[in-house]
């Protein structure tokens, strides 16, 4: 039963301090999408790739927050400087887009982040 | 432009009573249409979507939704909730831009 995996579960760490978020998408999904969930703001879309290509950051605050696509079983989520405004849990999914539209998204179980 | 409206923040209904969960979009296109549900400190998990095909879907857990253009709508309907059913239901709308918008969400409480 393929699933996105996401390391690591839980992190906590002090203000200033750089964070590092992993995804595993699905083999074969063609898309990786990051989202950021908190009680104020509800869900948020931060970024997604296609093919590994960035096509959507919109939603990033660019000054500290950078995501990448090293390669097809990899996508990384960084927060350098990290701020306590940024505790909230990170959701990382895949999925395939064909014909232009993006089918079902396969969420992980999420980063759960808090900076002190 | 693209957006989904939940009209229900919280709904709250008794056990083996029917839910209704409402949603309402707007595409400039002919969209897809999911809904998720989230249960606490869980991941989102699909429940059923709608891809143009048939108008009423059928999902997960005895979930169905129906979309109706006219009213551009689709609405998630239980026949008879349980409490494992409580959780945050998301509508989401997907069209050919490749643009996926979410909606704020809607908490589901089931009273025993």
């Amino acid at each position: 039963d393929a699933r996105v995996t996401q390391t690591p579960r839980h992190k906590v760490t002090e203000m200033g301090q750089e964070v590092t978020m992993r995804c595993q998408p699905i083999l074969g999904h063609n898309t990786v999408f990051w989202y950021r969930q908190t009680m104020m703001q509800g869900l948020e879309l931060l970024a997604y790739f296609r093919n590994r290509a960035p096509l959507d950051d919109s939603g990033m605050p660019k000054d500290r927050f950078s995501a990448e696509m090293p390669d097809a079983t990899l996508a990384t989520l960084k927060i350098q400087p990290s701020e306590p405004r940024d505790s909230a849990v990170y959701f990382c999914a895949s999925g395939l887009v064909t014909g232009g539209v993006t089918d079902t998204q396969y969420f992980g179980p999420g980063t759960r982040l808090t900076v002190l | 432009a693209q957006s989904v409206t939940q009209l229900d923040s919280h709904v709250s209904v008794s056990e083996g009573t029917p839910v209704l969960l409402r949603c309402n979009y707007s595409s400039s296109y002919s969209p897809s249409l999911f809904w998720y549900v989230q249960h606490p400190n869980k991941g989102l998990q699909l429940l059923l979507k709608y891809t143009s095909a048939a108008t009423l879907v059928k999902g997960i857990n005895g979930f169905e939704a129906e979309f109706k253009k006219s009213e551009t709508s689709f609405h998630l309907t239980k026949p008879s909730a349980h409490m494992s059913d409580a959780a945050e239901y998301f509508c989401v709308v997907s069209d050919q831009n490749q643009k996926v918008t979410f909606g704020i969400g809607t908490k589901l409480q089931v009273i025993p």
